[in-house]
């Protein structure tokens, strides 16, 4: 059972455009969303995260909606960038229970 | 510089033969984890580790194993490794649980 469900698989964007994954979720019981950023040969790095009792969280061009509800998040990348280009995964994490999940990723290729 | 290391960064192995992948960090986190990528299937869980000779299963946890002796590292062992566990590994670490994960720079294993 896939607990964490991300879309598209792969995104084309031109530069300056809105770049916009999305992922929904099944446990409720989620208290932590993060979304991970990875170039090619290197490990995720965090890019932004947000807790449940939020609807919407910005930091510089990159924004989270949170929608509870619906049990479903999003990133937004404004202005997307060529530097933008990589593979970038939603989470939901259980913090009292210290696990984990990810979605199955989404590359984003952002065309100068 | 904080980080979180893993060695080696390239292994290539015959089925059965055991071995293990170290991962240390340098940041006084309480909470590590193991991570496996496959293309099309995003990371999963396979141990997670809340504090020293504190350890718990992920998601994917059949084939193995893990120890936290000590805060700074927390290696993953193969006892008999089999073809399906030729993969990407990643480790991390956060200050808390449901916290901030900073990856290491990953290990392709290949099991022939």
């Amino acid at each position: 059972q896939q607990q964490v469900k991300q879309s598209p698989q792969s995104l084309i964007v031109q530069k300056g455009g809105i770049s916009i994954i999305n992922c929904a979720y099944e446990n409720t019981a989620f208290d932590y969303f993060p979304w991970y950023q990875q170039f090619p040969g290197k490990g995720p790095a965090l890019l932004i995260a947000i807790r449940p009792d939020v609807s919407e969280k910005k930091e510089g061009r990159f924004t989270i909606s949170f929608n509870k509800s619906a049990k479903q998040f999003s990133l937004h990348i404004m202005d997307s960038q060529p530097g933008d280009s990589a593979t970038y995964f939603c989470a939901a994490s259980l913090t009292n229970a210290g696990k984990s999940t990810f979605g199955d990723g989404t590359t984003l290729t952002v065309k100068p | 510089e904080a980080q979180v290391t893993q060695n080696p960064r390239y292994l290539i192995t015959v089925t059965g033969k055991k071995l293990t992948v170290t991962c240390s960090q340098n940041m006084n986190h309480e909470y590590m984890s193991w991570y496996r990528q496959d293309p099309g299937l995003g990371l999963r869980q396979i141990y997670y580790s809340m504090n020293v000779e504190v350890t718990d299963k992920g998601d994917v946890p059949e084939g193995y194993k893990v120890s936290r002796k000590e805060k700074r590292n927390f290696p993953l062992i193969l006892e008999s490794p089999s073809p399906n566990q030729t993969s990407l590994y990643f480790c991390a670490s956060s200050l808390v649980q449901g916290g901030k994960q900073y990856f290491g720079p990953g290990t392709r294993l290949t099991v022939t």
